[in-house]
Order: C-alpha cells, then sequence, then structure tokens
C-alpha cells in the first residue's frame, strides 16, 4: 500500500524532554512538510524538505528541528525550547509537479504531562 | 503577506440542507487553490482549481474559482451527517508550499 505513515498516534512529553515524531513516505515523493494544527486554527508549517539532505524553516520553527537523510523519512523533534508543544501535527508529502497537491499522513497528537 | 480567509469558521445545518462555503485569497504568483476535507486526522484531497469559472465536482460536492475577484466556494448539496468536518481551503506559494485558511467546521445535525 503506497502512503504517509505516521507515528506514535499519541505521544506525551515530559518538562525538558525532547521528542521525535516520525513521518514514513513510500510515494517516491521529492518534497515532504510538517504542520502544527492548533484547535479551532487551520495548519501552520513549521519545516519542509523539497530535496534529500536540504530543509527550510517555515513559518514556527522556533522549538523544532529536522533531518532529510533519506528520500522516505523526514522526522520532526519538538525540542524543550518549545514551549507550547501541545497540538495536532500532520506529516504531508508532495511529488513536485508544481500543482501544490500535498497528501497527508494521519497525525500524531502531542500532549505535555 | 499571503493569506487565506474562509468564512464561516464554523456552520450547523440540518440533514439534506444545502451549504457555501467561502475562501478568499490574496496571494503572488497564483497557481491553484485546493480543497481539503478534515474529518478526525489527516485533510484528504477534494478539489484543485486553476481556472476560473469552471465547476469541478464530485458527487453532491462542487467547487468553483473566480481569479477576479480572488475567491472560490465550495458547495456542498442535500447534505448528510458523514459530511461534517472540518474544510480547508489552502494556496500554495514559494514552491511547493501551502498556505491554509483557518478552516469551517461543519456540523450536520440529523
Amino acid at each position: 500500500d503506497g502512503g504517509i505513515t505516521q507515528s506514535p498516534k499519541y505521544l506525551f512529553r515530559k518538562e525538558g524532554q525532547n521528542v521525535t515524531l516520525s513521518c514514513e513516505q513510500n510515494l517516491n515523493h521529492d518534497a515532504m512538510y510538517w504542520y502544527r494544527q492548533d484547535p479551532g486554527q487551520g495548519l501552520r508549517l513549521i519545516y519542509y524538505s523539497h530535496i534529500v539532505n536540504d530543509f527550510q524553516k517555515g513559518d514556527i520553527a522556533e522549538g523544532y528541528s529536522v533531518s532529510r537523510e533519506k528520500k522516505e523519512s523526514f522526522p520532526l523533534t519538538v525540542t524543550s525550547a518549545q514551549k507550547n508543544p501541545t497540538a495536532f501535527y500532520l506529516c504531508a508529502s508532495s511529488p513536485g509537479t508544481g500543482t501544490g497537491t500535498q497528501y497527508f499522513g494521519p497525525g500524531t497528537r502531542l500532549l505535555v504531562l | 503577506e499571503d493569506k487565506v480567509v474562509q468564512s464561516p469558521l464554523s456552520l450547523v445545518v440540518h440533514e439534506g440542507d444545502t451549504v457555501t462555503l467561502n475562501c478568499s485569497y490574496e496571494v503572488t504568483n497564483f497557481r491553484s487553490l485546493l480543497w481539503y476535507k478534515q474529518e478526525k486526522k489527516a485533510p484528504t484531497f477534494l478539489f484543485m482549481l486553476t481556472s476560473s469559472g469552471i465547476e469541478k465536482k464530485s458527487g453532491r460536492l462542487s467547487s468553483i474559482l473566480d481569479k477576479k475577484e480572488l475567491f472560490s466556494i465550495l458547495n456542498i448539496t442535500a447534505t448528510q451527517t458523514g459530511d461534517s468536518a472540518v474544510y480547508l481551503c489552502a494556496v500554495p506559494w514559494s514552491g511547493q508550499k501551502l498556505v491554509f485558511g483557518q478552516g469551517t467546521r461543519l456540523t450536520i445535525n440529523p
């Protein structure tokens, strides 16, 4: 089955702890994205990557880090510097054809203990 | 600053009603406008619109774009409880990045 997977579905973070959210795709897409969604709001871009070994900050990158060592994988680390991490995190990918259409994973809900 | 604004933010109707959701945008170098439906988790793709005046249709859902007035509408006819969701509008800018509106939360009561 082709698609985007995210894990875990739910994640709990303690104060001062770094946590990593996984995102994997087998669609052979070049571009991958991380979004944050807060209740009652749309999606805000955290980081994106258009090609392996390259990534760019989005609109709300502070307190987050990413890596893109493989085409299929784009993990997001929520660091202790992110003071309000409770949110729904969505990963997406796109083939990079210029239309802008992105395909989303099922999401990870992060909660702070 | 590029932006996308959706209205209304929330809408509650009865099953069988017809609804119209709005999305206005201000982006440079417009290429397309996308509609997504988000239920409990991942947004799922509905439509991509690139040309003014050409209606895209899928079952009871349809959408149209007005590039002169910079807006799009999403229509749902004969609504069903399964149509309850958040509907997101997005516009690509600066390559492949998407700018999203706040979303419209649609609730269909039986």
